[in-house]
């Protein structure tokens, strides 16, 4: 069973082409997150949902656009897509944020290549 | 503000102790963490400790926190080619908005 998964695991697209990934969990968690990791492995948050509202919003361009449709989906989509957004993706989850202990369970990742 | 610094790689023999060192700023943490990020795939939570906690051990890993030099350290024991990895330290600070700071992640290398 699939804790945390994301769809697709490897995208490769144009300059400018606009995209989306997807993510879900079946951990009952109230809280999803959005993070990149660049070449160099460094992890950074990007957003964060929790029960379908938005918690966390670091500063990234405003071409990429969270989508939260139930707590247990967060996508992203991404416009005009940049050489820059060349990454890869996690998604993850955590039952409620800021309380208590919060492990987060990540995705497999989304390796995204912008030609 | 927040940050979480550790060194970039470690390189041991196969059998031998790793230890993998971490310094972050906010004394207000209320959760240490170790992640484990293998080849291609996503980070793993390896094990934790609370901030009123000196140690805390579990099988072979062994996470000591010294909380007033804000340090933290994971030692593996018997460090075998299965723990080459990434290893992130991350913190949950009390007044965080809800983030979860990562540090930039330890390389482990096992050489047999």
């Amino acid at each position: 069973d699939t804790a945390v998964s994301q769809t697709p695991k490897y995208l490769v697209t144009q300059m400018g082409n606009d995209k989306s990934i997807k993510c879900e969990q079946n951990l009952g968690h109230d809280t999803m997150y959005w993070y990149k990791q660049d070449s160099k492995k460094f992890l950074k948050i990007m957003f964060s949902y929790n029960n379908k509202e938005l918690i966390i919003n670091e500063t990234v361009p405003n071409r990429f656009s969270p989508k939260s449709p139930d707590k247990a989906h967060l996508n992203l989509h991404i416009n005009s897509l940049e050489l820059g957004d060349s990454a890869v993706y996690f998604c993850a989850s955590s039952e409620s944020p800021g309380e208590s202990q919060e492990t987060q369970y990540f995705g497999p990742g989304t390796r995204l290549l912008v030609l | 503000g927040e940050d979480v610094e550790q060194s970039l790689f470690l390189s041991v023999r196969e059998g031998d102790s790793s230890v993998i060192n971490c310094t972050y700023t906010d004394s207000s943490s209320t959760y240490l963490y170790w992640y484990k990020q293998e080849p291609g795939a996503g980070l793993q939570l390896l094990t934790y400790i609370f901030s009123n906690m000196d140690m805390k051990q579990d099988q072979r890993l062994t996470v000591l926190l010294n909380k007033k030099d804000k340090h933290l350290s994971l030692r593996i024991a018997d460090t075998q080619t299965g723990d080459s990895a990434i290893y992130f330290c991350a913190e949950t600070p009390f007044d965080g908005g809800f983030k979860t700071i990562f540090g930039a992640g330890t390389r482990l290398f096992v050489k047999a």
